[in-house]
C-alpha cells in the first residue's frame, strides 16, 4: 500500500506570499492528484499529473516521479485560497479499481 | 457533461439508527464508484470500490457495507450505527477505461450522538 506524507500540515502566510505544499509517496506511480478541501468539506480536484509541471491560474503543480514528490506551488496568495490541500496517489491494492489513498492534508491559511 | 450527486447533504442519527447514503452519477456509463470517508482530524480513507453492478470490494472491515443496485448507483449502509460512524462521506467515480482519474460528490456530513 502506498504511503503518503505532506508537509507542513498546517501553514498560515500574509496575503501575497508564495506558498509551498511538498508531498512525497513510498510506491512508484504514474499519476497524482493534489485536490483542495474548502471548509464545507466539498473536495475539488486541482490536478492529475504524471509528469513536469501543469499550471491553472496561480496554482502550479509539480512532480517528480523518480524521487517520488511532488509540489504545489500558489503564487500571490489570496485569503481565498485558504482551505486544506491533499495529495493522493493511486493504491494499487485494491484489486485493479484504483481507488485514492491520501495524505493528512495541509491546512492552509492566507491572513489579509 | 458527467456529474455526481449524493444525500443527504448532511444527517444527524442516534446511535443504534440504521444509514443509507446514496449517490449517482449522470453522463456516464460502467463507472468505477468509491466510497470515502474522512474522520474528524483524519485524513480520508477508502472504503468500498465497485467495478459494476452487485460487484462491492471491501477496503476496511466496519460497521459499514455497500451495494450497487443499478450501473450509476452506489448505496452505503449500515444496520445500527455508531459514534465512531461519524465523519464526512464522499462518493466518487472514475471511467472504467482511463485510469487515475477521479471525479468527487459534494459529500454527506454524518453525526452519529
Amino acid at each position: 500500500k502506498n504511503e503518503v506524507e505532506q508537509s507542513p500540515q498546517n501553514l498560515t502566510a500574509q496575503e501575497g506570499e508564495f506558498i509551498t505544499i511538498n508531498c512525497s509517496y513510498s510506491v512508484g506511480i504514474s499519476a497524482l492528484h493534489w485536490l483542495q478541501q474548502h471548509p464545507g468539506g466539498g473536495i475539488v480536484s486541482l490536478f492529475m499529473l504524471s509528469s513536469g509541471k501543469k499550471k491553472h491560474g496561480r496554482l502550479i503543480a509539480t512532480i517528480n516521479i523518480q524521487e517520488k514528490h511532488s509540489s504545489l506551488h500558489i503564487t500571490a496568495s489570496h485569503p481565498r485560497d485558504s482551505a486544506v490541500y491533499i495529495c493522493a496517489v493511486p493504491d494499487y491494492s485494491g484489486g485493479g479499481a484504483d481507488g485514492l489513498t491520501f495524505g493528512k492534508g495541509t491546512h492552509l491559511i492566507i491572513q489579509p | 457533461s458527467q456529474t455526481i450527486h449524493q444525500w443527504p447533504a448532511t444527517l444527524v442519527q442516534p446511535v443504534g439508527s440504521p444509514l443509507s447514503l446514496e449517490c449517482t452519477v449522470e453522463g456516464t456509463s460502467n463507472p468505477n464508484l468509491y466510497w470515502y470517508r474522512q474522520a474528524a482530524g483524519r485524513g480520508l480513507q477508502l472504503l468500498f470500490y465497485s467495478v459494476g453492478i452487485g460487484q462491492i470490494s471491501s477496503e476496511v472491515p466496519q460497521n459499514l457495507s455497500a451495494s450497487r443496485p443499478q450501473d450509476r448507483q452506489f448505496i452505503l449502509s449500515s444496520k445500527k450505527l455508531l459514534l465512531s460512524d461519524s465523519g464526512f462521506y464522499l462518493c466518487a467515480w472514475k471511467p472504467r477505461r482511463v485510469s487515475e482519474t477521479q471525479y468527487f460528490g459534494p459529500g454527506t456530513r454524518l453525526l452519529v450522538l
